[in-house]
């Protein structure tokens, strides 16, 4: 079962834009991972924020948790097209030895 | 690039057949876990094989069993295939430390059931 839902599940925008996608989950989490895809590839990993962090940034790249409203953000600024790629959050419960389980992911396509 | 490499890249097979799939691991790395993509949706876990044991898994059924070598690579075999088994099928190394912090995915393996 996928426990992370992104929000949208399509993005497009114009290079230079900043780019936002959500994440929302259902469990207690001990922390939640942003990882990349390109197009029929394996994933990346972005950047870690644990529970008890409220933002974290990495380059270009923000993130923001909200352990009440169980949702965290991804922002991406000033968006390349090299940005264009499938974008998945990952939730690791504070719950036993889980796996790490991935939402459906946003499609982020960012035009030149 | 991650030092995780899975072979082969695309393979295509017919409903009943039997497939391995096969994972190096990054060096270094004595945690490997396995995860089915369906096309336009996230991994889904299989499971996680820590010191050639399997110490986790997913809704999956038996016929998905794997293993570790000594040197830490994996296979992943799947008995009795069916039409909904085709997916991108990922292989995922870590440290035993780190493994519920980080990933280090492959490249994958496409797998078409016909």
């Amino acid at each position: 079962s996928q426990q992370g839902e992104e929000d949208p599940q399509a993005l497009s925008i114009q290079e230079g834009e900043n780019a936002t996608m959500n994440c929302s989950y259902k469990t207690s989490i001990n922390n939640l991972q942003w990882y990349r895809q390109n197009s029929g590839r394996g994933l990346v990993h972005l950047i870690l924020i644990r529970s008890n962090e409220r933002e974290k940034h990495s380059g270009r790249l923000r993130v923001t948790l909200d352990t009440s409203k169980k949702s965290s953000s991804l922002l991406i600024t000033a968006s390349r097209a090299a940005d264009t790629a499938s974008y998945f959050c990952a939730t690791m419960s504070n719950s036993g030895n889980t796996p790490l389980v991935f939402g459906k992911g946003t499609r982020l396509s960012v035009i030149a | 690039e991650t030092g995780v490499t899975q072979s082969p890249t695309h393979l295509i097979k017919t409903r009943g057949q039997q497939v391995t799939l096969r994972c190096s691991s990054q060096s270094g790395h004595n945690t490997v876990s396995w995860y089915q993509q369906a096309l336009g949706q996230g991994p889904q876990f299989i499971f996680q094989y820590y010191r050639e044991e399997e110490n986790g898994r997913g809704n999956f059924p038996p016929r998905f069993s794997g293993l570790q070598f000594p040197n830490y690579s994996s296979e992943l075999n799947v008995n009795a295939l069916e039409l909904d088994d085709s997916a991108l099928y990922l292989c995922a190394s870590s440290d035993q430390g780190t493994v519920n912090e980080k990933l280090f995915f492959g490249s994958g393996t496409q797998l078409s059931v016909l």
